[in-house]
C-alpha cells in the first residue's frame, strides 16, 4: 500500500458527460501529479501540483482540469467526455516538487469506462 | 532531448534467466534515473534508481547499469522468477524538476 488513495476505483459513464476524479496523497506529501494510461500504454503525465500552486502541465486536453486544496488532496475534472478519454488514471504524490530524488508513490488508480 | 526511449516493447524470458531493458537519453541534464514496477491493475512502484556519478547499482537481484559517456541506462534481472512478470518503465528526471518516462516494456517470465 502506497498510502495514496483514490476514489472511485471504477467510473463508467457516457460520452459528453463530466466527471470527477479524487485523490488523497502521502500523509506530508506536498506534490501530487495525475497520469492516464491506456491499454497497454505507457504513462502520460498531465498535471503536477505543489502545495495547491500548478508546477508543471504535459499532455492534458483543455477538457481537463485539476486543482489541489488546501488540505492537499486533489481532483481531476474530465469533461465533455469522449470514448477515447476511457483509460486508467493515476494519481501520485511525492514530498517535494522535484520528482526526483523524490520517489514518486503511485495510487491505485482509477479506471474510467466512456461508453 | 526530452524523451527516453525504452526497448523492447515486450520481453519473455524463461524462468532463471536473465531479463535486461535498455533506455536510451539525449539531454544530458538529467540526474536521476529510477526504475518503476507496474504489475497489472495496480499503480507503477519505485524498483531501483541511479544517479549518473555511478556506473551500477544492485538491489537483491535488480541492477542497474549506467553508461553516462553512451547516454544508456539499462535494468538486468537476474534470476528472473514468474513474480517478475509486469511492465518495466525507466525514467529520467530533466532539469525543471520533471519526470521523463519510457514507453514500458512488458516482462513475461515463463515458468
Amino acid at each position: 500500500d502506497s498510502g495514496v488513495t483514490q476514489t472511485p476505483k471504477h467510473l463508467i459513464t457516457a460520452t459528453g458527460q463530466r466527471v470527477t476524479l479524487r485523490c488523497s496523497p502521502r500523509s506530508g506529501d506536498l506534490s501530487v501529479y495525475w497520469y492516464q494510461q491506456s491499454l497497454d500504454q505507457g504513462l502520460q503525465f498531465l498535471i503536477q501540483y505543489y502545495n495547491g500552486e500548478e508546477r508543471a502541465k504535459g499532455n492534458i486536453l483543455e477538457r481537463f482540469s485539476a486543482q489541489q486544496f488546501p488540505d492537499l488532496h486533489s481532483e481531476l475534472n474530465l469533461s465533455s467526455l469522449e470514448l477515447g478519454d476511457s483509460a486508467l488514471y493515476f494519481c501520485a504524490s511525492s514530498v517535494g516538487f522535484s520528482g526526483g530524488g523524490n520517489t514518486q508513490y503511485f495510487g491505485p488508480g482509477t479506471r474510467l469506462t466512456v461508453l | 532531448q526530452q524523451q527516453v526511449k525504452q526497448s523492447p516493447q515486450s520481453l519473455i524470458v524463461q524462468k532463471g534467466g536473465i531479463s535486461i531493458i535498455n533506455c536510451a537519453y539525449e539531454n544530458t541534464a538529467f540526474d536521476y534515473f529510477p526504475w518503476y514496477q507496474q504489475f497489472p491493475g495496480k499503480g507503477p512502484a519505485l524498483l531501483i534508481a541511479i544517479r549518473p556519478d555511478v556506473s551500477e547499482k544492485k538491489e537483491g537481484r535488480f541492477t542497474i547499469s549506467f553508461n553516462k559517456s553512451a547516454k544508456q541506462f539499462s535494468l538486468h534481472i537476474m534470476d528472473s522468477q514468474p513474480g517478475d512478470s509486469a511492465t518495466y518503465f525507466c525514467a529520467a528526471k530533466a532539469s525543471n524538476y520533471q519526470l521523463i518516462w519510457g514507453a514500458g516494456t512488458k516482462l513475461i517470465i515463463k515458468p
